[in-house]
């Protein structure tokens, strides 16, 4: 069964530092792994996804993401951080073999970033 | 949320009452998805469709009913509401089975 897992609820970083948010995941087929930021009494935006090529992903607003398929792992990182990323972040998983295209969500990172 | 809107955006309701949530896309996409998002839960997929009248569930598709006449519109209805589906509700389209989905605004609903 495919999963996602967030292993933090809250990241606090300072502006100006960088930032990286965890996401490890589970599919019995090749990952199709997605990135959304959801900001405050809003939907969801897309900010990056691994299909396959090259591991460093980059994508909107200056996030980039790393593919490690032996650690399983899909963390969102930025260099510096700005205090307009404060957001809730979404990691997802889509199995590449699967015929519906479900994607199955993290629980979500509530990133703060502070002056 | 260009190109895809989500009515009502808030709704009250009492317990045991129908109520259908909307979907409305202008992207002319095939893919769509009806998720609701709960604290600790991230999103979860209720329904989807892959054309019209083409449906299917989810993971968490109980007490929820879909349909899609149009291209456009995807309809979500709680056949008798509880207030185990008080939740944010999220409409999603892609225009292929692997390609990125893109959400709606969503709609607050409240089941007293």
């Amino acid at each position: 069964a495919q999963s996602v897992a967030q292993p933090e609820d809250q990241v606090n970083v300072a502006e100006g530092n960088p930032l990286t948010v965890k996401c490890t995941y589970s599919v019995s087929g090749n990952p199709y792994l997605f990135w959304y930021v959801q900001y405050p009494n809003r939907g969801l935006q897309f900010l990056l996804k691994y299909i396959t090529g090259d591991n460093l992903v980059k994508g909107s607003y200056g996030f980039e993401a790393e593919f490690n398929k032996s650690q399983t792992s899909f963390h969102l990182k930025k260099p510096s951080a700005l205090v307009s990323d404060s957001a809730l972040y979404f990691c997802a998983v889509r199995d590449g073999s699967s015929n519906t295209g479900k994607l199955i969500f993290g629980q979500g990172t509530t990133l703060q970033v502070k002056p | 949320d260009a190109g895809i809107t989500q009515s009502p955006r808030h709704k009250v309701t009492e317990t045991g009452t129908p109520v259908t949530l909307r979907c409305h896309q202008t992207e002319n996409h095939r893919y769509m998805y009806w998720y609701r998002q709960d604290p600790g839960h991230g999103l979860r997929l209720i329904h989807y469709s892959y054309g019209v009248k083409d449906t299917d569930k989810g993971e968490v598709s109980d007490g929820y009913s879909v349909s899609r006449s149009k291209t456009e519109d995807f309809l979500l209805t709680l056949e008798s509401a509880t207030s185990s589906q008080t939740s944010v509700y999220f409409c999603a389209i892609s225009g292929a089975r692997t390609d990125t989905q893109y959400f709606g605004p969503g709609t607050r609903l409240t089941v007293l």
